[in-house]
């Protein structure tokens, strides 16, 4: 059963407009999500996290939103660079626990 | 500074061969993890070191895997009798605390089962 769900595997944006990934959970016990990047051949880099205190964290071009109601979180890119193409992964945990579950992933394509 | 080394980064081995995978945290990190990613699946958490304690190892697929941490440095992940569906990318990752939610990812090992 998957905890974690991307259920968009790619989405192409253009150069300068909003990039905007997705992610659903089913765990209410989770309470803190993160993103990754992850460009070929290489491991995932973090970019941004929240916690379930919060519904909004902002980081220069990446904000994420979390509405803990739907069990959803939202990663906006703003505006989207080609350097953004890459595979993004959102993950969660819950308090204690040190375990992280990641979704599948969304391959994000940035059209110059 | 240096980031987490892994190696090899690539691994062929014939089915029913045992295979051990390295992983070289940053160095001062605490805590230590192992995933693993399947082609087209997104990354399934093994293990997890504190030091070279591992309290929970439920994430372990099988008793064909273990692994192993040398104080808060080097953890080995070794599959015993290693099967096709074994053939995955294998992620090491380091924190430096096991409450930092930041982890920082190696290269990842390739390992494809014949």
């Amino acid at each position: 059963d998957q905890q974690v769900k991307q259920n968009s595997p790619s989405l192409s944006v253009q150069e300068g407009r909003i990039s905007i990934l997705n992610c659903d959970y089913t765990n209410s016990m989770f309470d803190y999500f993160l993103w990754y990047k992850k460009y070929p051949a290489e491991g995932p880099t973090f970019l941004i996290s929240i916690s379930s205190i919060k519904d909004k964290n902002e980081d220069g071009r990446f904000t994420v939103f979390l509405n803990k109601s739907a069990k959803h979180l939202s990663l906006h890119i703003v505006p989207s660079q080609p350097g953004d193409s890459a595979v993004y992964f959102c993950a969660a945990s819950e308090s204690g626990t040190y375990k992280y579950i990641f979704g599948t992933g969304t391959r994000l394509k940035v059209l110059a | 500074g240096a980031g987490v080394s892994q190696s090899p980064s690539n691994k062929v081995t014939e089915k029913g061969k045992d295979v051990e995978l390295r992983c070289d945290p940053i160095s001062g990190h605490t805590a230590l993890y192992w995933y693993r990613q399947r082609l087209g699946q997104g990354l399934e958490f093994l293990i997890y070191f504190q030091g070279n304690s591992a309290p929970d190892k439920s994430g372990l697929p099988s008793d064909r895997f273990s692994a192993e941490r040398t104080g808060e440095s080097v953890s080995t992940l070794t599959i015993q009798r290693t099967q096709q569906e074994d053939s995955a990318v294998y992620l090491c990752a380091s924190s430096y605390v096991l409450q930092s939610y930041e982890q920082y990812f190696g290269p990842g090992t390739r390992l494809t089962v014949t």
